[in-house]
């Protein structure tokens, strides 16, 4: 199965300032994924990533919030702009993993003080 | 509004026993079902999956059954151990998209 490396695997941050996430993924991948899981939540979809095009964002995301960049077919990042306490949460990338559902990043803890 | 749902926070299993974990789903739209397990401060690992073409998938220990009558699934892990305590989530999806849906997780303790 496919192997993703994600960091930083956590993060404490003031609020005001943004993060960038990254994944590297060992293998071309058309999709990838950025999920959100607040405390004590769900893990939720917030957009697909495709190489050469905008991503695409799920409702109540926004590209000046999330922005995302897939520079190639193993690479994307996240950032979490202009960031709140209420940004404080685990983000996961994700890729389809033929055979073995969608395989996950190891995750960023972000805590925003 | 939340499609998928876990309704057990956590569950405690004495190990050797059986541990079922249980999920609820609204939308029919879901043709696929997947089990993630997730460890602490690790990202969730793909468990075990169902199409909803079959009622049953059965891998080693974890046997995954599909009552869409219901739109119900659950997860059984027989015989239960210690190494299977960590937070389990369900997801679904429909051919319409890639998005997983996810419950909200149902942490399991196996006891020696």
């Amino acid at each position: 199965s496919a192997v993703i490396s994600q960091k930083p695997s956590r993060d404490i941050c003031q609020r005001g300032t943004s993060l960038t996430i990254q994944c590297q993924v060992d293998s071309q991948v058309t999709m990838m994924f950025w999920y959100r899981q607040q405390p004590g939540q769900s893990l939720t979809l917030i957009a697909t990533a495709n190489q050469g095009s905008e991503a695409t964002y799920e409702s109540g995301f926004v590209i000046d919030k999330f922005p995302i960049s897939r520079p190639n077919l193993t690479f994307s990042t996240l950032t979490v702009s202009n960031m709140s306490p209420e940004d404080s949460s685990i983000y996961l990338c994700s890729v389809v993993d033929r055979g073995n559902g969608y395989t996950f990043g190891s995750g960023t803890r972000l805590t925003v003080v | 509004d939340q499609q998928v749902k876990q309704n057990s926070p956590s569950l405690s299993v004495q190990e050797g026993r059986i541990s079922i974990l249980n999920c609820d789903y609204t939308n029919s739209m879901f043709d696929y079902f997947l089990w993630y397990k997730k460890y602490p401060a690790e990202g969730p690992t793909f468990l075990i999956s169902i199409s909803s073409i079959k009622d049953k998938n059965e891998d080693g220990r974890f046997t995954v059954f599909l009552n869409k009558s219901a739109k119900h699934l659950s997860l059984h892990i027989v015989p239960s151990q210690p190494g299977d305590s960590a937070v389990y989530f369900c997801a679904a999806n429909s051919n319409s998209g890639y998005a997983l849906n996810f419950g909200k997780g149902t942490s399991l303790l196996v006891t020696p």
